[in-house]
């Protein structure tokens, strides 16, 4: 099955430390986005992208950076990770406008990150 | 700026029973689309129910269905024969015209007693 995997699934580390998050998908979208889950604050988004060369900050960008390394893979990295950084991260894709299912977005599992 | 309010932190309810969820936004749009997601303790989100602002008809997935109030903003989700594995974090969300991310309220936690 066409698929979004995200590596790794849970993740513990200290403050200051780099990590990176990685997100793959199988399903030829182009969209693709980087939400956080916090208790009581649903999912907001970080960054999206529309296609390789195509990268915008979401609500709440500080802090993270992304890479499109190609169509299927988009990364989330912390440069300098903070213990308000503890939460469920989740990566989305979304075919283009115009195509059957443009409208509805899919998640991968989530990786939930402890920062220390 | 879309807004996407759940103002039901917590429900709960009885095997077989029916609950509604309410979900209320803002927006000055007036093409979007709404959703269901629903978290299980797996962390999956996974789809529900759609609707789209320009189709009149309440939408239905099997033993859900949403009340789509357009004009009082409410998109309110019913699940009917509720069942165990109905236990879950609900979301609802808002799609715009603009980019296609989704914008989230804040969840409501249902709890079914058997």
């Amino acid at each position: 099955d066409a698929d979004v995997t995200q590596t790794p699934r849970n993740r513990i580390t200290k403050t200051g430390k780099r990590i990176m998050l990685e997100c793959s998908q199988t399903k030829g979208h182009d969209r693709m986005y980087w939400y956080r889950q916090d208790p009581g604050l649903g999912l907001r988004l970080i960054y999206y992208s529309f296609d390789v060369k195509d990268i915008n900050k979401g609500e709440i960008s500080d802090g993270y950076s992304v890479s499109r390394q190609a169509q299927a893979k988009f990364s989330l990295s912390l440069e300098s990770a903070i213990p308000n950084q503890t939460a469920l991260y989740f990566c989305a894709t979304s075919a283009p406008t115009g195509t059957r299912s443009y409208n509805e977005q899919f998640f991968g599992p989530g990786t939930r990150l402890t920062v220390l | 700026a879309q807004t996407v309010t759940q103002s039901q932190p917590e429900m709960s309810v009885q095997e077989a029973e029916t609950v509604t969820l309410s979900c209320t936004y803002d927006t000055s749009e007036s093409d979007y689309y709404l959703f269901w997601y629903k978290q299980p303790p797996s962390r999956q989100m996974i789809l529900v129910i759609r609707q789209e602002a320009y189709k009149q008809q309440n939408a239905t997935e099997n033993r859900f269905s949403v009340n789509f109030q357009k004009a009082a903003k409410s998109f309110s989700l019913k699940i009917s024969d509720s069942q165990l594995g109905d236990a879950a974090m609900y979301f609802c969300a808002y799609r715009g015209s603009s980019y296609g991310k989704l914008t989230f309220g804040q969840g409501t936690i249902l709890t079914v007693h058997p």
